[in-house]
């Protein structure tokens, strides 16, 4: 059984950068596409990118210019950085294992990381 | 790249059966049968319920359906049980790999 988990500070200051952590267990982290999903206070699910384990990325479009998404496969971790925030980017952060290839099937999912911000 | 259109609410009684659309272009759900559906109770992470369209992952209760026609694809429950109350979202793949969800859908429960 995979689990995931996020790590990352909960509070970031207008026009810095939001940088999360994701640390897989239980399963081999090659076995997916690693993904980065947000869910914004009162609104709907948000696609963030995911990255696969040679380190090719997709992105949301809405987002490219402000994202990276990296990969460090000997630490079985996954890490989302994104800039220049604004009040917009508070969210629930979640990362999730996207199964490969062409779907839209997350199958496991981390508990989520509320990330505020706020001066 | 827009969020697919999901009804803001639906309602039902236990027992009942209820269905909640998806709706996006022939780029996404009208393209590809890579529909997914996912129910999330406040405060828990995301579920998979379905995926490709009608598929039913290992554990997910035979109550819950999915179909496809056109641009919109549909989820439904029937069988409405008190533990259903929750937010369903569904997610398509889209053209150039990206990948979309819908603003999301309250069940309740009456």
């Amino acid at each position: 059984q995979v689990q995931l988990q996020e790590s990352g500070p909960g509070l970031v200051k207008p026009s810095e950068t939001l940088s999360l952590t994701c640390t897989v267990s239980g399963g081999s982290i090659s076995t997916y596409y690693w993904t980065w999903i947000r869910l914004p206070p009162g609104k709907g699910l948000e696609w963030i990118g995911y990255i696969d384990t040679s380190g090719s990325t997709t992105y949301n479009p809405s987002l490219k210019s402000r994202v990276t998404i990296s990969i460090d496969t000997s630490k079985n971790q996954f890490s989302l950085n994104l800039n220049s925030v604004t009040a917009a980017d508070t969210a629930v952060y979640y990362c999730a294992s996207k199964v490969v290839g062409a779907t839209s099937r997350f199958d496991y999912w981390g508990q989520g990381t509320l990330v505020s911000v706020s001066s | 790249q827009s969020a697919l259109t999901q009804p803001a609410s639906v309602s039902g009684s236990p027992g009942q059966s209820i269905t909640i659309s998806c709706t996006g272009t022939s780029s996404d759900i009208g393209g590809y049968n890579y529909v997914s559906w996912y129910r999330k109770h406040p405060g828990k992470a995301p579920k998979l319920m379905i995926y490709v369209v009608s598929n039913r992952p290992s554990g997910v209760s035979n109550r819950f359906s999915g179909s496809k026609s056109g641009n919109t694809a549909s989820l439904t429950i029937s069988g409405l049980q008190a533990e259903d109350e929750a937010d369903y979202y569904c997610s398509s793949y889209s053209s150039t790999n990206t990948l979309v969800f819908g603003g999301g859908t309250k069940l309740t429960v009456l």
